[in-house]
C-alpha cells in the first residue's frame, strides 16, 4: 500500500468553479501535514500547512480527518493561475516528507 | 530575504563520473534534507540533517550515495560511479528544525536537473 496517495487528475475545472482534492496516508503516527504547488519545471512551494482544527487562506481551505487518515484541499473560485500540480506531504517525526505523486489540476478559460 | 539555493541548476555528465551537488540552506535553518524526483515520479525523500549530523541513511537509493554537511550550513551530496538511472531532479529544502509544531515547514530550493550519459 502507498503511504500517501492522491487522485493524479488531470482535473479539467472551468475559471470560477470550486475543485476539491483528498489524500489518504497509511501511517497513522503522522504527524504534520502540507499541501504544496508544483508548477511546470519548477520546485514545490508551500501552499498551506494543514492543522486539525482545519485552516482557511483565501479562496483556499485544508482539513484534517485524522480518524480516516485524509486530508483535502479546497479552491475556491479558481483562477487561470491556479492551474498546477498540488502535492500532498505528510510527516512522521524528525525526517523527510513522504509526498504523494500529486494532482494535476487545469483550469480552463 | 534569500531562499534555499542549488548548485549547478543542470549538470549533464557521462556515466561513470562523479558528481557533486551544493545545497545552500536558508540562513538560520538547522534541518537540511535532500530528494529526488524522477520524470513522471513523485519526490522521494533521500536523507535529512539535523546540524551537521545525518541520523538515518538508509533512505539513499544505494552506497554510491553519500552527503555530508559542515558548519551547520552547506550541504553537498556526491553520487559515485553515476549511472543513467540517476537522471532526476535533485531537490534540497530546510526548515528552522526538524520538528516542532510551526517550525518543521520545509522550503524547497531550485534543484539540480542531472542528466547522466
Amino acid at each position: 500500500r502507498k503511504e500517501v496517495e492522491q487522485d493524479p487528475g488531470p482535473f479539467n475545472v472551468p475559471e470560477g468553479a470550486t475543485v476539491a482534492f483528498n489524500c489518504t496516508y497509511s501511517n497513522s503516527a503522522s504527524q504534520s501535514f502540507f499541501w504544496y504547488r508544483q508548477d511546470c519545471r519548477k520546485e514545490p512551494k508551500l501552499l498551506m500547512s494543514v492543522y486539525s482544527s482545519g485552516n482557511e487562506d483565501g479562496r483556499f481551505t485544508a482539513q484534517l480527518n485524522r480518524a480516516s487518515q485524509y486530508i483535502s484541499l479546497l479552491i475556491r473560485d479558481s483562477k487561470l493561475s491556479d492551474s498546477a500540480t498540488y502535492l500532498c506531504a505528510v510527516k512522521g517525526g524528525a525526517d523527510g516528507l513522504t509526498f504523494g505523486k500529486g494532482t494535476h489540476l487545469i483550469i480552463q478559460p | 530575504g534569500a531562499g534555499v539555493s542549488q548548485s549547478p541548476s543542470n549538470k549533464v555528465t557521462e556515466k561513470g563520473k562523479d558528481v557533486e551537488l551544493r545545497c545552500d540552506p536558508i540562513s538560520g535553518h538547522t534541518a537540511l534534507y535532500w530528494y529526488r524526483q524522477s520524470l513522471g515520479q513523485g519526490l522521494e525523500f533521500l536523507i535529512y540533517f539535523q546540524g551537521n549530523s545525518a541520523p538515518d541513511k538508509s533512505g539513499l537509493p544505494s552506497d554510491r550515495f553519500s552527503a555530508e554537511r559542515t558548519g551547520g550550513s552547506v550541504s553537498t551530496l556526491t553520487i559515485q560511479r553515476t549511472q543513467q538511472e540517476d537522471s532526476a531532479v535533485y531537490l534540497c529544502a530546510s526548515s528552522l528544525s526538524s520538528s516542532g509544531h510551526g517550525q518543521e515547514t520545509q522550503y524547497f530550493g531550485p534543484g539540480t536537473r542531472l542528466l547522466v550519459l
